[in-house]
């Protein structure tokens, strides 16, 4: 079956650099890598998306691994408002062709 | 505003008594989805649609039915709900099938259901 594998948790400071590992290492070859978060008391929110080369956007950045076996999401400064719980996500086709497997994730702590 | 609604919000019930948490969009998305969420186990997926009438199982379908007669609403049914279901459900949708090109998932706020 398909597994991401990412840390329990991570602590960083405000304004610091974040970087957030996973392990994806049962991806399929065409599929993009997907990461959300979680803000307290909320559903789970898009963050970045990518397939093979590195992604940045307004929130984040994205470094994927040249085997696309893992991947790595980048805060560039973290503030007080990305303390969340961060998922990779993958698809699990060959159990279901939209079976979607998010793990435990990263619950990334932040302080002032 | 595009956004995916769920109801109700919280929920306290019995054993055995049929509940349906609903679930509409109003993005004309073709996907949509629903996950349980407990402590220590992460966001769990239970069924999924690819598009009216096209449903199928998740990691956890075992006490869930769904259906989907229009392309806005994808309701999820607890037949028989039991203690072991108690959990925070979230619903999703998105334009096309998730892992290709950029499908991003849009949930819902969620709904705390206690069985009891």
């Amino acid at each position: 079956d398909a597994k991401t594998t990412q840390p329990n948790s991570m602590e960083s400071n405000e304004e610091e650099p974040v970087h957030l590992p996973c392990n994806h290492s049962t991806i399929s070859g065409t599929d993009y890598i997907h990461w959300y978060r979680q803000l307290p008391s909320q559903g789970p929110e898009y963050v970045i998306h990518g397939l093979t080369s590195n992604v940045n956007n307004r929130m984040a950045s994205l470094a994927i691994a040249e085997d696309r076996k893992s991947s790595t999401l980048i805060l560039h400064r973290a503030t007080l408002r990305d303390a969340a719980v961060y998922y990779c996500i993958l698809r699990d086709p060959i159990t279901g062709f939209q079976k979607l497997v998010f793990g435990t994730g990263t619950r990334l702590l932040v302080s002032p | 505003e595009a956004q995916v609604t769920q109801n109700p919000r919280y929920l306290i019930t019995v054993t055995g008594k049929k509940l349906t948490v609903t679930c509409s969009q109003n993005m004309n998305h073709e996907y949509m989805s629903w996950y349980r969420q407990d402590p220590g186990l992460g966001l769990r997926q239970i069924y999924y649609s690819m598009n009216v009438e096209v449903t199928d199982k998740g990691d956890v379908p075992e006490g869930y039915k769904v259906s989907r007669k229009e392309k806005r609403n994808f309701p999820l049914i607890l037949e028989s709900p039991s203690p072991n279901q108690t959990s925070l459900y979230f619903c999703a949708s998105s334009f096309s099938f998730f892992g290709s090109g950029a499908n991003v998932l849009t949930f819902g706020a969620g709904s705390r259901l206690t069985v009891l």
